[in-house]
């Protein structure tokens, strides 16, 4: 079945960096979507990708669907400590009926 | 605040019992989707349901079952506990059957098994 490939697998970075984080598979995928999860929470919608080459922005966040419909990318621009999370991916496969796939996450953490 | 809820928040139980989740997806939403996340594990899709009917199944085991009420709330039966069914159960729902559509998750039922 379809898998899908988080990069990197977690971060350390400074508060106030830029930071990018990246979804790939060897699918094509029609929709992605893109997920923040807080410790014990629920992941939280961030941002929804429809159309190959699209970038959307919300806030500080800014995604792309890939040219070739088998990646994505999430930046996030001058980092704040509530930016700490677990970030998922997931992509509606390229089938008819098909549900969305997850991917396990990136592991965010923001040093002050 | 999504729109979802779930209940309970926490659930212990002893193996081999039965237990019951609850979820009420968003106003408007006829989709529930159920998922579970296991420690350090990504969200392994286990069921959908669009206005009361089974939509798709994922990797849902047989001691597991769920149904979607005419008022729309879901329940995820879980019969049979094993230790490794611990885990966290979300629930998610969308106003449409597609896949497409954008899904908003509840906060989640913590199960532990002993």
């Amino acid at each position: 079945g379809q898998q899908l490939n988080q990069s990197p697998q977690s971060m350390f970075i400074q508060e106030g960096e830029d930071v990018s984080m990246n979804c790939t598979s060897s699918s094509i995928f029609n929709t992605w979507l893109w997920y923040k999860q807080d410790p014990g929470e629920g992941p939280v919608l961030l941002i929804a990708l429809y159309k190959a080459g699209e970038l959307t922005s919300n806030g500080r966040l800014t995604a792309q669907f890939g040219i070739t419909r088998k990646d994505s990318f999430l930046n996030i621009s001058a980092s704040i400590p509530s930016d700490v999370g677990i970030y998922f991916c997931a992509g509606q496969p390229d089938n008819y009926g098909q549900n969305f796939v997850f991917g396990p996450g990136t592991r965010l953490s923001v040093l002050p | 605040d999504s729109g979802v809820t779930q209940t309970p928040k926490h659930l212990i139980t002893a193996t081999g019992q039965r237990v019951t989740l609850r979820c009420s997806p968003r106003s408007g939403d006829l989709s529930v989707y159920w998922y579970q996340q296991s420690l350090d594990q990504g969200l392994q899709f286990l069921i959908q349901y669009y206005n009361g009917e089974e939509r798709a199944k994922g990797n849902i085991l047989e001691r597991f079952s769920a149904q979607q009420f005419p008022d729309l709330h879901s329940e995820l039966n879980l019969s049979s506990l094993e230790l490794g069914d611990s885990a966290l159960y979300f629930c998610a729902s969308s106003v449409g059957a597609s896949p497409t559509s954008e899904q908003y998750f509840g906060p989640g039922t913590r199960l532990t098994v002993t």
